[in-house]
């Protein structure tokens, strides 16, 4: 599985947008983008995946460039409750997931 | 529908005794995944079973450590004599084997070995 790179934090005003960046330049082609988060100790939340096109669910968006070298997720309008790890995961057709540090993103009022 | 379930959420052992773990996988899932948690860090693979099969072991230390995924009933961890490094937030996922579908977590069961 391909590795990724996140930055280790990031702030967000609440009510606006959240914006994750993801780098995962050796991605190969059947290798999905997989996004989670982790709230306190809870157990990790899917949100989100794709291949190459964008995507979008009820919690967030995910947007992969052309190339598919890197990716952005998006909460367009985060709560305290967004304060949360969240983790890019690239993966192939099955098996686990290697999580990384991923980035603390912290909402703030 | 329910999650992903474990139990318990909490566990105390003493050094040298057994601990089981156990995950009920979402309604039409029949892969589990268990990871592992140290404080203060990510989470690491450990096992992957099948119903009934163990696919992928690569992640489970080679000692006191088994897992089974029986034909019916939870995915049971079993850790045998139990010391202190074994104090650990144990993950369970479930996923329905479906090419690329995602992997969904339980909220974990808390080790702590006195």
């Amino acid at each position: 599985d391909a590795k990724t790179t996140q930055p280790t934090s990031m702030d967000c005003a609440e009510g606006r947008a959240a914006n994750l960046p993801c780098n995962h330049s050796t991605i190969s082609g059947n290798e999905y983008v997989y996004w989670y988060r982790q709230i306190h100790s809870q157990g990790p939340q899917y949100i989100i995946h794709g291949l190459k096109n964008n995507e979008t669910n009820e919690m967030a968006s995910l947007i992969i460039t052309e190339d598919r070298k890197s990716s952005t997720l998006i909460l367009p309008h985060a709560t305290l409750r967004d304060t949360a790890v969240y983790y890019c995961i690239a993966r192939g057709s099955q098996g686990n997931l290697i999580f990384g540090k991923g980035t603390k993103l912290s909402v703030k009022p | 529908n329910a999650g992903v379930m474990q139990n318990p959420r909490h566990l105390v052992r003493r050094r040298g005794q057994e601990a089981r773990l156990r995950c009920s996988p979402m309604k039409g899932h029949s892969h589990v995944y268990w990871y592992r948690q140290l404080p203060e860090e990510g989470l690491k693979f450990m096992v992957y079973l099948q119903k009934e099969n163990i696919i992928d072991e690569s992640g489970m230390p080679k000692e006191r450590f088994s897992a089974e995924f029986p034909k019916e009933g939870p995915s049971i961890l079993r850790i045998q004599q139990v010391v202190r490094g074994d104090s650990a937030a144990y993950f369970c996922a479930s996923s329905s084997g479906a090419l690329n579908q995602p992997q969904h977590f339980g909220d974990g069961t808390r080790l702590s070995i006195l």
